[in-house]
């Protein structure tokens, strides 16, 4: 079946600039889970959806960062009037189930969105 | 916050080479990740596991709860191996299940 799919694949926008980056989970996942890695730098979590329940941002470096998620499905992550320390790989991964024992949160994660601010 | 350190940051191997890549963690976890990335940026999953071993193919991970390590092997390297593997694990924060991740092992296999 498909994996996880995210667009665009790279981003190239002016400082300033408003972006969105979306994310396709995988059909019957029901978490959702956005993380970011810059250049150099390890993996950080951004936000997590599981369900209908109110999202995880703790993650979250800014309130210039925000996501949804519509229907349970699809996600997108919006980054608002966009600095040159945004420019990094955003990764998005889904899993059956958050709060499951393995392997129903084990997490597939998606080829990612590289976002460069200029 | 769990502190996720790998070891080594880099390690460039010859074709054929067993190869050890090493993690340890601070706190108590629900399960720890050994993921893959490929230049270009996309992640596999290579293995979750809270217990004990696994083995895919050339791949072996182990973990040891009592000691907090985990340890991913690759037997017979070969250059298609080259990559980063990450280490991250698994929290139960509030409800969330959300990784921590080390920084990655850069692996170069050479032929």
């Amino acid at each position: 079946g498909a994996g996880v799919s995210q667009s665009p694949s790279n981003k190239v926008t002016e400082k300033g600039k408003d972006v969105e980056l979306r994310c396709d989970p995988i059909s019957g996942h029901t978490a959702l889970y956005w993380y970011r890695q810059s250049l150099g730098q390890g993996l950080e979590f951004l936000i997590y959806f599981q369900g209908n329940s109110a999202p995880d941002k703790s993650g979250l470096p800014s309130d210039r960062f925000s996501a949804e998620r519509t229907g349970g499905s699809v996600s997108t992550l919006t980054i608002q009037r966009t600095q040159q320390e945004d420019s990094a790989v955003y990764l998005c991964a889904s899993s059956l189930s958050s709060r499951a024992a393995y392997p129903l949160n084990e997490q597939f994660f998606g080829p990612g969105t590289r976002l460069t601010v200029l | 916050k769990n502190e996720v350190e790998q070891s080594p940051q880099n390690l460039t191997a010859q074709e054929g080479e067993f190869i050890t890549i090493n993690c340890s963690y601070s706190v108590g976890i629900s399960a720890l990740h050994w993921l893959q990335q490929h230049p270009g940026g996309g992640i596999v999953s290579l293995f979750m596991l809270s217990s004990g071993k696994k083995k895919h193919g050339r791949l072996i991970a182990t973990i040891n709860i009592q000691e907090k390590h985990s340890s991913l092997h690759i037997t017979a390297s070969h250059p298609r191996d080259s990559a980063v593997y990450i280490c991250a694990v698994s929290e139960v924060v509030g409800s969330a299940r959300q990784l921590t991740f080390g920084s990655g092992t850069q692996l170069t296999v050479l032929p």
